[in-house]
């Protein structure tokens, strides 16, 4: 069975920083395309970043409004995804979703809830 | 960027209604687009995807359609579970674009 877990949410000052775990079970993690995905209060769904395999060197891409201030990385030795999240805003403030589609299937974790406020 | 233009935003419908949603792409994306349901509390569930393919489970009055950059997401036959949240993906190239989402609901 494919499990998508994260973790790591939680209240954070606007310039902060916070960290995401993804830990992923039941698939071969090694060879997935991994995303980061959020959902804002008002219910909308953005895409936030993707890493490729390493057949792919590891290769990274980001929505324009968190590039430069957000990170996504992978450990294939832990089946896990990271997002690394610096600088903060309150506009950062959404459920974060760790997804993993291939073909016909699109898998997602529970989310973890990232809020952003003074 | 490619934009991902959602309509309706709000779907009024009595159960046995036949209901459409429709997103229309701002550049080609083949057939590139998944539909989730999404219930509250809940993550999405994936329902088309390659645009007109039955995801895994999703029952068979669910269908998806294309004509040219318009996609369809249609239920012949509403039913209370339904009831929820729907929005459009276009997964063809990065970065990847959501419709702004249609919530269907009991007339």
């Amino acid at each position: 069975e494919v499990q998508l877990v994260e973790t790591g949410g939680g209240l954070v000052q606007p310039g902060k920083s916070l960290k995401l775990t993804c830990a992923t079970s039941g698939f071969t993690f090694s060879n997935a395309w991994m995303h980061w995905v959020r959902q804002s209060p008002e219910k909308q769904l953005e895409w936030v970043a993707q890493i490729k395999a390493k057949s792919n060197n590891y290769a990274t891409y980001y929505a324009e409004s968190v590039k430069g201030r957000f990170t996504i990385s992978r450990d294939d030795s832990k089946s896990s995804v990271y997002l690394q999240m610096n600088s903060l805003k309150e506009e950062d403030t959404a459920i974060y979703y760790c997804t993993w589609r291939v073909g016909g299937f699109d898998y997602w974790g529970q989310g973890v809830m990232v809020t952003v406020s003074s | 960027d490619i934009q991902m233009t959602q309509a309706p935003s709000s779907l009024p419908a009595s159960l046995g209604d036949r209901v459409t949603i429709t997103c229309r792409a701002s550049q080609d994306i083949g057939n590139y687009l998944r539909w989730f349901q999404q219930k509250p509390g809940k993550s999405p569930r994936l329902m088309i995807y390659g645009a007109t393919n039955l995801a895994a489970g999703v029952p068979s009055r669910f269908s998806g359609s294309r004509s040219g950059s318009d996609y369809s997401l249609t239920i012949s036959s509403l039913e209370s579970e339904d009831m929820a949240d729907y929005y459009c993906l276009q997964s063809k190239e990065s970065p990847y674009t959501f419709g702004a989402g249609t919530k269907l609901e009991l007339k």
